[in-house]
C-alpha cells in the first residue's frame, strides 16, 4: 500500500545532541511538510518542500534544518535539541495543486530530550 | 491571520450514541476549505471529512457529518452510532482556497474523544 513511513517511531536523545528524523513515502506526492506536535497543542508546520523548494515557515527557529535528496525521502535534523523541543514529529505529504488536496501524514516521531 | 479554535479538550460518548465535536474559526477570507482529521492512539492522523466554503450543503461520510454554518465561522462534526473504533484525537483544519501550490493547514488543539463501551 502507498504510504508515508517515519522512522524511527521514537527517539530519545541528550540535551544538545544532534538527531536525524526520517520520512519516506511512495505515493509520489511533491509535496512533503513537517509538523511539530506537543502535548495539548496543535500540530504546527515548521516547514515543507514543493519539489526541491525548500518553504521555512517565519517562525522556525534555525535549530530545525531539512533535506530533501530525492522525492521519495525528507529529513528533519535537530542541530542541539533542547528540553522544549520534545514532541511528536509528523510528516505529510500531498500532491500540489488548488483544491481540498488531502494530506497524508505519517504515524509520527515522538522525541524526548534527556 | 486565521485560527481555529476547539473549544472542548475531552468528550465522552457512550457506544452506540451521538457525540457532536465543536469547532470554530476566524478568517477573512471567503474562499477555503475545512476538515477534520483524527489520529488515534500511537497511528497516523487520517481524513475524516472535508467541506469547501463555497458548498452550502453539508459534506457526510456514512457515520460522519458536519454542520457548516459559514456565517458563524463554525464548523461541527457529529458522530453517529458511535463505536469503540472512533475513541481518537479529532483535530478541525483550515486551509485558505489562495494558498498557491502547496496545502497549509491551519489545525486546532484537537478534542479527546472517549467512547464507553
Amino acid at each position: 500500500d502507498a504510504m508515508v513511513i517515519q522512522n524511527p517511531r521514537y527517539q530519545v536523545t541528550q540535551f544538545g545532541k544532534p538527531v536525524t528524523l526520517s520520512c519516506s513515502q511512495t505515493l509520489n506526492h511533491n509535496v512533503m511538510y513537517w509538523y511539530q506536535q506537543k502535548s495539548s497543542q496543535a500540530p504546527k508546520l515548521l516547514f515543507h518542500y514543493y519539489d526541491k523548494d525548500f518553504n521555512n515557515e517565519a517562525d522556525t527557529p534555525d535549530n530545525f534544518q531539512s533535506r530533501r535528496p530525492n522525492t521519495s525521502f525528507c529529513f528533519l535534523d535537530i542541530r542541539s535539541p533542547g528540553l522544549g523541543d520534545a514532541a511528536m514529529y509528523l510528516c505529510a505529504t500531498s500532491r500540489a495543486g488548488s483544491g481540498a488536496n488531502v494530506l497524508t501524514f505519517g504515524a509520527g516521531s515522538r522525541l524526548t530530550v534527556l | 491571520a486565521q485560527t481555529v479554535t476547539q473549544s472542548q479538550p475531552e468528550m465522552s460518548v457512550q457506544e452506540a450514541e451521538t457525540v457532536t465535536l465543536s469547532c470554530t474559526y476566524d478568517t477573512s477570507e471567503s474562499d477555503y476549505y475545512l476538515f477534520w482529521y483524527k489520529q488515534p492512539p500511537s497511528r497516523q492522523m487520517i481524513l475524516v471529512i472535508r467541506q469547501e466554503a463555497y458548498k452550502q450543503q453539508n459534506a457526510t461520510e456514512n457515520r460522519f457529518s458536519v454542520n457548516f454554518q459559514k456565517a458563524a465561522k463554525s464548523f461541527s462534526l457529529k458522530i453517529s452510532d458511535s463505536q469503540l473504533g472512533d475513541a481518537a484525537m479529532y483535530f478541525c483544519a483550515y486551509r485558505s482556497a489562495t494558498g498557491g501550490a502547496t496545502n497549509k493547514l491551519i489545525f486546532g488543539t484537537g478534542t479527546l474523544l472517549a467512547v464507553q463501551p
